[in-house]
């Protein structure tokens, strides 16, 4: 099945830098990628996605970029606010839902 | 207008027990799934109902059995509780436009189980 990895666990940036956190996955035939966001006590909410038909995604501050040959998806984050903070998590599909494990970003200001 | 609700928000009880959770979406989703949130907040799939039929089913065990009344509404009903169901369990539905799975899904709340 479906094993998807997620780097790094934790982030800590200074406000207004960009933070980039990584995913690889396994399975070739996924090809839908969301990223979740986090916040503490909250529920996931999804903040970017991208199909395996895009290789770049751009969405104000937020942007996604996938590598199918290498099976791998990041997340980019520009301009960094304190908001930003939370933990974020990549998932990969075929026909489910694969979550890593999420990346704890914390954003100092 | 919640999109999509869970209750209880908090469940605290005691081993053995029977429980239930319940989910309510109203946003005319066809799909909706029961995900488990552990500890170290991995987050992994255990149901999902396309317009009341059972799709996916992890390898959950037995004592959580999945209820759909209809497609508004998937309900999460667990016996015996063990120490170990202590999570946060979200419902979360999407639409299917014919690709499975691959639409966004909308989180609930979450309900936090504590299992003494």
């Amino acid at each position: 099945g479906e094993n998807v990895e997620q780097h790094p666990s934790t982030l800590s940036v200074q406000e207004g830098d960009s933070a980039v956190i990584k995913c690889t996955y396994s399975d070739s035939a996924s090809n839908y990628f969301p990223w979740y966001k986090q916040e503490l006590g909250k529920r996931p909410q999804l903040i970017i996605d991208i199909r395996s038909n895009v290789g770049e995604k751009k969405d104000q501050r937020i942007a996604v970029t996938l590598n199918k040959t290498a099976k791998h998806f990041s997340l980019h984050i520009t301009e960094t606010q304190p908001e930003d903070s939370a933990v974020y998590f990549c998932a990969a599909s075929r026909s489910k839902l694969v979550f890593g494990a999420g990346t704890i970003l914390r954003v100092k200001s | 207008d919640t999109a999509v609700s869970q209750t209880p928000k908090y469940l605290v009880t005691q081993m053995g027990n029977d429980k239930s959770i319940k989910c309510e979406q109203n946003l005319g989703h066809d799909t909706m799934y029961w995900y488990k949130q552990d500890s170290k907040k991995f987050l992994k799939i255990m149901f999902s109902y396309n317009n009341k039929e059972l799709i996916i089913n992890e390898t959950v065990p037995n004592r959580f059995s999945p209820k759909s009344p209809d497609k508004a509404h998937l309900n999460l009903h667990i016996n015996s509780l063990e120490l170990g169901d202590s999570a946060v369990y979200f419902c979360a539905s999407s639409q299917n436009l014919g690709v499975s799975h691959q639409e966004t899904q909308y989180f609930g709340p979450g309900t936090r189980l504590l299992v003494l």
